[in-house]
């Protein structure tokens, strides 16, 4: 078992949709989680990060964090075309300051 | 303020040969860590410091592979007699708390 794992994609949404992005992990003891967008050749950027069990709301993003299921989500509301990029989850490793990436979601938000 | 920066940007190499990359950490930063991202995957966790210590060498692939920040600012990974497979992307992080700030990486192609 992968320990953060992502569906890889495509995710294709419409323009104005709602793009529910998902990841789980396999650490119980994982504390902080990570979102990071990467447009293709470009660098990772970090969208959000949540560490409390629960929905954290920044903007058009919300990361939900549930875990008792061990599963982290990043909901994008209104997306635009703009949004198409490829989403990756990051889950600390616990007591060290150690990151580990899924392999990342592909989305395509078409107009 | 200056964000990471990676030097060099692009090195191709003969097989065999050694090669230093170079990193220069958000200025206050503390922590430094080096990942490897292959097409198509998340960033994949190699090493990290605090200030000069190495605090985790565990993701190096094999003992070609090493890194120093002798004054806990910039640091360089080295790749010692380098083969066609440590053809990747070679990406830099750093951080002052828990979320990292990733520089534009090296991308490293080994002939």
């Amino acid at each position: 078992q992968k320990e953060v794992e992502q569906n890889s994609g495509p995710l294709s949404v419409p323009e104005g949709a709602i793009a529910s992005l998902n990841c789980t992990y396999s650490d119980r003891g994982s504390q902080s989680f990570f979102w990071y967008r990467q447009y293709s050749g470009k660098s990772p950027e970090l969208i959000m990060f949540i560490y409390s069990n629960g929905d954290k709301e920044d903007g058009r993003f919300t990361a939900q964090l549930n875990k008792a299921s061990q599963y982290v989500s990043l909901l994008i509301r209104d997306s635009q075309p703009s949004d198409s990029a490829t989403y990756l989850c990051a889950v600390n490793i616990q007591n060290t300051d150690k990151l580990i990436f899924g392999t990342g979601t592909r989305l395509q938000v078409f107009p | 303020g200056a964000g990471v920066s990676q030097s060099p940007r692009y090195k191709v190499t003969k097989r065999g040969q050694d090669v230093a990359l170079r990193c220069d950490p958000i200025s206050g930063h503390v922590s430094l860590y080096w990942y490897r991202q292959a097409l198509g995957q998340g960033p994949e966790f190699l090493t990290y410091f605090n200030y000069e210590a190495q605090q985790d060498k565990s993701g190096l692939p094999n003992d070609r592979f090493s890194a120093e920040r002798p004054e806990g600012s910039i640091s360089t990974l080295t790749i010692q007699r380098t083969e066609q497979r440590d053809s990747a992307m070679y990406r830099c992080a750093s951080s002052s708390q828990e979320t990292q700030y990733f520089g534009p990486g090296t991308r490293l192609l080994v002939l």
